[in-house]
């Protein structure tokens, strides 16, 4: 069974923090997402990789960095997190278009 | 840019009855539709992924079939179950799988 887990499962941080939501996964997948998922808006893809070194910009970049240090290894960064990043975050790991997902972080920014 | 257009909001059904969820989608490029299935407290799982063009994919009891001339990949099921209440989104990639566009999302909750 194709393995994703997310870290931190749930997160409450304050307007101006740094916030880190880390993913990980055992597939040996290439590609990587990350995506928020809000009511009214569905799934929004925020980065993706397609391997260790790489990122790159989804539909919803800003506010967001991301990094790739290894096939295995995909974190999300909010440098300045505000309310507006409030969500439930999904890592997938994808291998021709059937994505894995995560459990998911729920962010709240108080 | 590309986007994906679906049924929106929700869909209450009574169990036994045909569904359809309606998926249109545009983009400048060729590409692959999926749909994911969603159910609550649950990571988004593949439910299908399109074929070539007027091909029909089947998996669980769904079909969608892919139409490049309407840009269409309208997810049916010819008798709906209790356990198929869920989110539905339909999605778009590039060739390389890098990049995806989801839908809104629909809520299919069926009733006894």
């Amino acid at each position: 069974e194709a393995a994703v887990t997310q870290s931190p499962r749930n997160k409450v941080a304050v307007t101006g923090g740094k916030v880190t939501l880390s993913c990980n996964q055992t597939n040996n997948h290439n590609n990587m997402y990350w995506y928020r998922q809000d009511t009214g808006h569905g799934l929004r893809l925020i980065h993706y990789s397609y391997g260790a070194g790489s990122t790159e910009k989804g539909d919803i970049p800003d506010g967001y960095k991301a990094s790739r240090p290894s096939q295995e290894n995909f974190s999300l960064i909010l440098e300045l997190a505000t309310p507006s990043q409030t969500s439930v975050y999904f890592c997938a790991s994808g291998d021709r278009g059937e994505q894995y997902f995560g459990p998911g972080t729920r962010l709240t920014v108080l | 840019g590309d986007s994906v257009t679906q049924t929106e909001g929700l869909v209450t059904l009574t169990e036994g009855l045909p569904v359809m969820l309606n998926c249109t989608y545009q983009t400048a490029y060729s590409t692959f539709l999926f749909w994911y299935v969603q159910h609550l407290n649950e990571a988004p799982k593949l439910l299908l992924k399109s074929s070539t063009d007027n091909k029909r994919t089947e998996h669980q009891g769904f079909h969608a079939t892919l139409h490049k001339s309407s840009s269409s990949f309208h997810l049916q099921k010819s008798s709906v179950q209790l356990s198929d209440s869920a989110l539905y989104y339909c999605a778009l990639s590039d060739r390389g799988y890098q990049n995806f566009y989801f839908g809104k999302g629909t809520s299919l909750t069926v009733i006894p």
